[in-house]
């Protein structure tokens, strides 16, 4: 079992730029999450999912985009790059609803907009 | 507002020298809450969850309790290894899948 992988590790674009992040989970589960996190904010929900084909907003989706195709890849995508976005991002699975839930996350994606 | 907060935001320790985080949390009906450590350079990793007040869990050196208003998280003789940032997160937003973390604590360990 790989966990939850995430592609690319390291990123760096220019404002304006555009790109996608990958997650892969192989855990058959059910949610889905994006978050980002920086120096003294902590981690920050982006974007999650409930199931194949359905997306929901977090604390700060603006910027970006979600879509959830197939149960095992949840895709991130900043459409125009800006320099506030320049973060660690990470990817999180968990089993579906209850208070049983356990969040399992991916290694990360460093991106710099500069 | 739900809201998180861990101190202290670093803690050093000598091997062996036993001490407590704190995580305190405001959110309406506790539905869980979660520790984490998180190694530089890596995702967090999953430690614990507790569900009500009283409740304990452990693992090797860590011991994580839960009051109505806070978690402790115990290390009793910490080795190096035990170096790394641990968060806290509870749900909010009556969700019990949508989480919200504190900023962790640093723990560095000397031999």
């Amino acid at each position: 079992n790989a966990g939850v992988t995430q592609t690319p590790k390291f990123r760096v674009l220019k404002t304006g730029q555009s790109m996608t992040l990958l997650c892969a989970q192989d855990m058959n589960h059910e949610y889905m999450y994006w978050y980002r996190q920086d120096p003294g904010m902590g981690l920050r929900l982006i974007h999650y999912s409930v199931g194949e084909g359905t997306t929901a907003k977090g604390e700060v989706p603006d910027g970006y985009n979600v879509s959830r195709l197939k149960k095992q890849n949840f895709l991130l995508g900043l459409e125009s790059a800006a320099p506030s976005q320049t973060s660690v991002y990470f990817c999180a699975s968990s089993y579906i609803g209850g208070v049983q839930e356990t969040q399992y996350f991916g290694p990360g994606t460093r991106l710099l907009v500069l | 507002e739900d809201q998180v907060t861990q101190s202290p935001e670093a803690l050093r320790l000598q091997e062996g020298e036993s001490s407590s985080l704190n995580c305190s949390y405001t959110v309406s009906g506790l539905r869980g809450l979660f520790w984490y450590r998180q190694d530089p350079g890596k995702g967090p990793e999953f430690l614990f969850t507790l569900y009500s007040a009283g409740e304990e869990k452990e693992k090797e050196r860590l011991k994580a309790t839960l009051t109505k208003k806070e978690s402790f998280l115990h290390i009793t003789a910490p080795k190096p290894e035990d170096s790394a940032t641990y968060l806290c997160a509870v749900p909010y937003g009556g969700a019990t899948n949508k989480l919200i973390f504190g900023t962790g604590t640093l723990l560095a360990v000397q031999p």
